[in-house]
């Protein structure tokens, strides 16, 4: 799996949106963006993944630049219960249509609500 | 949705005893597992692959004698840590893919921790 830089942590105010942001400059073109997240002491779960357009779905949107090399998870109004680690992570196309690549997280971003 | 129960959800051991974690499948089955381990402020290290009916895949540095997976089912996978120590404290969770429902998501289980003493 191709290699994604994060922010380490990010703190947002509660009910204001947040932007969080992830470079993979060498992402191929077969390459989904994917997003995880981890609240604290339980496993990741599933936030939102896109190949080149802009996604949404209800718990977040993903903007993805033009070039691929950058992407930004968007929560729209972030509550408490979104202070959890994020993770990006590339999966290839084909790997992940065939279902049983492994996952290969980075550090990802501590993101911490305040109240 | 895809839901994986891992069981149990923390466990203390003595040193030097094993221990067996489950993951389940509870609504779909799954060829392929994954088991992770997390150490505290650490990311997610993948320890081995888990395949129905084969041998797992393990990555490299993680020992296979100590760390002994069984897929005898598409819905059960099972990690043994053998002969614990402290060291081996930590947070192991496992993964799984519905293959057939599609979808591109991972479901994770719940993660179980372990405390060796």
């Amino acid at each position: 799996d191709a290699k994604t830089t994060q922010p380490n942590s990010m703190e947002s105010n509660e009910e204001e949106p947040v932007h969080l942001p992830c470079n993979h400059s060498t992402i191929s073109g077969t390459d989904y963006i994917h997003w995880y997240r981890q609240l604290p002491s339980q496993g990741p779960e599933y936030v939102i993944h896109g190949l080149t357009s802009n996604v949404n779905n209800r718990m977040a949107s993903l903007a993805i630049a033009e070039d691929r090399k950058s992407s930004t998870l968007i929560l729209h109004r972030a509550t408490l219960r979104d202070a959890a680690v994020y993770y990006c992570i590339l999966r290839d196309k084909v790997a992940t249509n065939f279902g049983n690549e492994k996952l290969t997280f980075g550090t990802g971003t501590r993101l911490t609500i305040i109240p | 949705g895809a839901v994986v129960s891992q069981h149990p959800s923390r466990v203390i051991c003595k040193s030097g005893t094993s221990v067996k974690i489950e993951c389940r499948s509870l609504d779909f089955q799954a060829t392929t597992m994954f088991w992770y381990r997390q150490f505290p402020k650490q990311s997610l290290m993948l320890m081995a692959t888990s395949n129905e009916g084969s041998k797992a895949t393990y990555e490299q540095g993680v020992e296979k004698d100590k760390f002994l997976i069984n897929h005898a089912s598409l819905t059960l996978s099972t990690l043994t840590v053998t002969s614990a120590h402290p060291e081996d404290s930590s947070f192991y969770i496992c993964s799984a893919r519905d293959n057939l429902r599609g979808g591109y998501g991972y479901t994770f289980g719940s993660g179980t921790r372990l405390t060796v003493v």
